[in-house]
């Protein structure tokens, strides 16, 4: 159980369009899932949390007009990179608590956006 | 200070031998740890929750030391598929689900 599906895994983009990447909780309800960036050799950084029919909230640092987050149903959370450009070129993970045996995070399997 | 420290190593050490991590953590009123396991280019993927009385699991043992703010793990006879970057992850305070990743160790075990 707890299983989160993330898509797409990998994209390459031009500079200046736009990047949709969707996250799913499988088999239970994500009222709150989480937007991770990872850079090479770098940790994950939170981006921003999102809440199931509220708006997210973003970390310092990360500008929420670039980087849409759209959490519509308990399922399915969206991030888009508008007009993106190289320097977003990243790993880009979502995740959602869940309670249970073992709760913690489970995450979904990571997109690497590559801007061109 | 940061919220969350692990040195990076990385740490090369034989088939079988016992290697033990720490994790520092800032914020006194954290009470949710965790150790996760990443393999390169892979999403992080839980190994241990780390409860306050410690725990086993197999060949890994995770504790929690609160009066130095830090968490361990420590994995015995290792394996060379124990080969990868162990993350601690600490919430920020009480109550709430925001959590702060480490950096990441680490870990070669060498045949």
């Amino acid at each position: 159980g707890a299983v989160v599906s993330q898509h797409p895994s990998r994209v390459i983009c031009k500079s200046g369009t736009s990047v949709k990447i969707e996250c799913r909780s499988l088999d239970f309800q994500a009222t709150t899932m989480f937007w991770y960036r990872q850079f090479p050799k770098q940790s994950l950084m939170l981006m921003a949390t999102s809440n199931e029919g509220s708006k997210a909230t973003y970390e310092q640092g990360v500008e929420k007009d670039k980087f849409l987050i759209n959490h519509a149903s308990l399922t399915l959370s969206t991030l888009t990179v508008t007009s993106a450009h190289p320097e977003d070129s990243s790993f880009y993970i979502c995740s959602a608590s869940y309670t249970g045996s073992g709760a913690g995070y489970t995450f979904g399997s990571g997109t690497r956006l590559t801007v061109v | 200070r940061k919220e969350v420290e692990q040195d990076p190593g990385p740490f090369n050490v034989p088939e079988g031998a016992t290697v033990a991590f720490n994790c520092t953590y800032s914020n006194s009123a954290s009470q949710s740890f965790f150790w996760y396991r990443q393999d390169c280019r892979k999403e992080p993927k839980l190994l241990m929750s780390v409860y306050s009385s410690g725990n086993e699991d197999g060949r890994f043992t995770a504790q929690l030391n609160r009066a130095s703010q830090y968490i361990s793990l420590l994995i015995r006879d290792s394996k060379l598929s124990d080969s990868a970057t162990y993350l601690c992850v600490v919430n920020i305070g009480s109550g709430t689900y925001k959590y702060i990743f480490g950096t990441g160790i680490r870990l070669k075990v060498l045949a």
